[in-house]
């Protein structure tokens, strides 16, 4: 079966960092097109980043700067390292990806939330 | 960014009634649409792939069609499961654009 396990999320400083992993079962991280997708509270979708398959990344231009996105392929995970958090980063972040190419996200997992606040 | 303008921003609707949601790109995105059912508390579930694709075990009361700028989603007869928020999605351009999703109410 595939799946998608987050974890990582909590209660952070307004500044302050958080590391959030999205293990994979049946699912080769490293062979996929990777994103990580959040909703802040009462909100809709927010598209955050992605990893190609070739290693290549990309940010939506509100997280550019301060978060990265990585893989251990040994681990079969995917990271997001959070930096200089704002209360405006509080949400559930989900990692998402096509089972198969660059198209739409089959695959979720259940989402890890993250809040922001002093 | 190409920007998704989805209507209306909320919906309700009988159980057995036609429902109809539009998403409009702000350019042309060929086919590059993903329809999905987010239930509260839960990950969003993809439906319809590439505007008119039916997902794998997804009730053929759903279906999806348009291309270029003007899409639709329609569900044939609403059943009471179907209560949900629905979000159009492009990804023909990076970064991938969500619409502002459909609240959808049994009336």
């Amino acid at each position: 079966e595939v799946q998608l396990v987050e974890s990582g999320g909590g209660l952070v400083q307004p500044g302050g960092s958080l590391r959030l992993s999205c293990a994979a079962s049946g699912f080769t991280v490293s062979s996929n097109y990777m994103s990580w997708v959040r909703q802040a509270p009462g909100k809709g979708l927010e598209w955050v980043s992605v990893i190609y398959s070739g290693g290549s990344t990309y940010y939506a231009d509100s997280v550019k700067g301060r978060f990265t996105i990585s893989r251990d392929n040994s681990k079969n995970t995917l990271y997001l390292q959070m930096n200089s958090l704002r209360a405006e980063d509080t949400a559930v972040y989900y990692c998402a990806s096509p089972s198969e190419g660059e198209g739409a996200f089959d695959i979720w997992g259940q989402g890890t939330m993250v809040t922001v606040s002093s | 960014d190409i920007q998704m303008t989805q209507s209306p921003s909320s919906l309700s609707a009988s159980v057995g009634d036609r429902v109809t949601i539009t998403c409009q790109a702000s350019q042309d995105i060929s086919n590059y649409l993903n329809w999905y059912q987010q239930k509260p508390g839960k990950a969003p579930k993809l439906l319809i792939y590439d505007a008119s694709n039916l997902e794998t075990g997804v009730p053929s009361r759903f279906s999806g069609s348009g291309s270029g700028t003007d899409f639709t989603f329609t569900i044939s007869s609403l059943q009471p499961e179907d209560i949900a928020t629905y979000y159009c999605q492009q990804y023909d351009n990076l970064p991938v654009t969500f619409g502002q999703g459909t609240r959808l109410e049994i009336k």
